[in-house]
């Protein structure tokens, strides 16, 4: 079964540096998304992504925040300055359509020290 | 808007006792209804959606829910739990074609031998 692909799986980094998720969607999908989940807490929309452009995001996903499909296969996020608060498990997510559900990878978890 | 309650943040039952997790939604329009699971230290997996055919959806693992638009509700059933049914459970919702999914708090179902 097709499968949604994220590196790495864990990151750790200094508050203050910059981090890129990488995420592979299933290739036929052309609805992308993030995702991101602080522990115990609920899983929160960052932002979509479609035809090579953000559809929408929320507030949490402000200037330090950027997503990038640098090629046919590869959506990233990047964080340009982390804050402890970026703690959190982060999701890819991608869809043929949004009502058709979505397919989400296995998640990183990023830790700002 | 569109946004999901889920009573109960966390539900044990006894291994083969029914299992009911609630869900209510709220939506302007017809909503796309979704019940995701999420084991520890994995990704969100689609268990079932609805999406405006049959009022009961069966999806993987046993589990169905029945979309009740007089109780704006979308609650998830299994007969009989069995242990690896320990998790997480999202029910998400989505307004609409291009829109995208709005999870709720989720609630962790534990199951006693």
């Amino acid at each position: 079964e097709p499968e949604v692909t994220q590196t790495p799986s864990h990151q750790v980094t200094q508050m203050g540096q910059e981090v890129i998720l990488r995420c592979v969607p299933i290739s036929n999908h052309l609805y992308f998304y993030w995702y991101r989940q602080i522990l115990g807490q609920k899983v929160e929309f960052l932002v979509s992504f479609y035809n090579n452009e953000i559809s929408e995001k929320s507030e949490i996903f402000d200037d330090q925040f950027s997503v990038e499909r640098p090629d046919g296969s590869n959506f990233t996020l990047k964080i340009r300055s982390t804050k402890l608060e970026d703690s959190a498990m982060y999701f890819c997510a991608s869809s043929e359509r949004p009502d058709y559900g979505y397919t989400f990878g296995s998640g990183t978890r990023l830790t700002v020290v | 808007a569109q946004s999901v309650t889920q009573l109960g943040s966390h539900v044990s039952v006894s291994e083969g006792a029914l299992v009911l997790l609630r869900c209510n939604y709220s939506s302007s329009v017809p909503p796309y209804l979704f019940w995701y699971v999420q084991y520890p230290n994995q990704g969100l997996q689609l268990l079932l959606k609805y999406t405006s055919a049959a009022t009961l959806v069966k999806g993987i693992n046993g589990f169905e829910a029945e979309f009740k638009k007089s109780e704006t509700s979308f609650h998830l059933t299994k007969p009989s739990a069995h242990m690896s049914d320990a998790a997480e459970y999202f029910c998400a919702v989505n307004s609409g074609g291009y829109q995208k999914v709005t999870f709720g708090i989720g609630t962790k179902l534990q199951v006693i031998p």
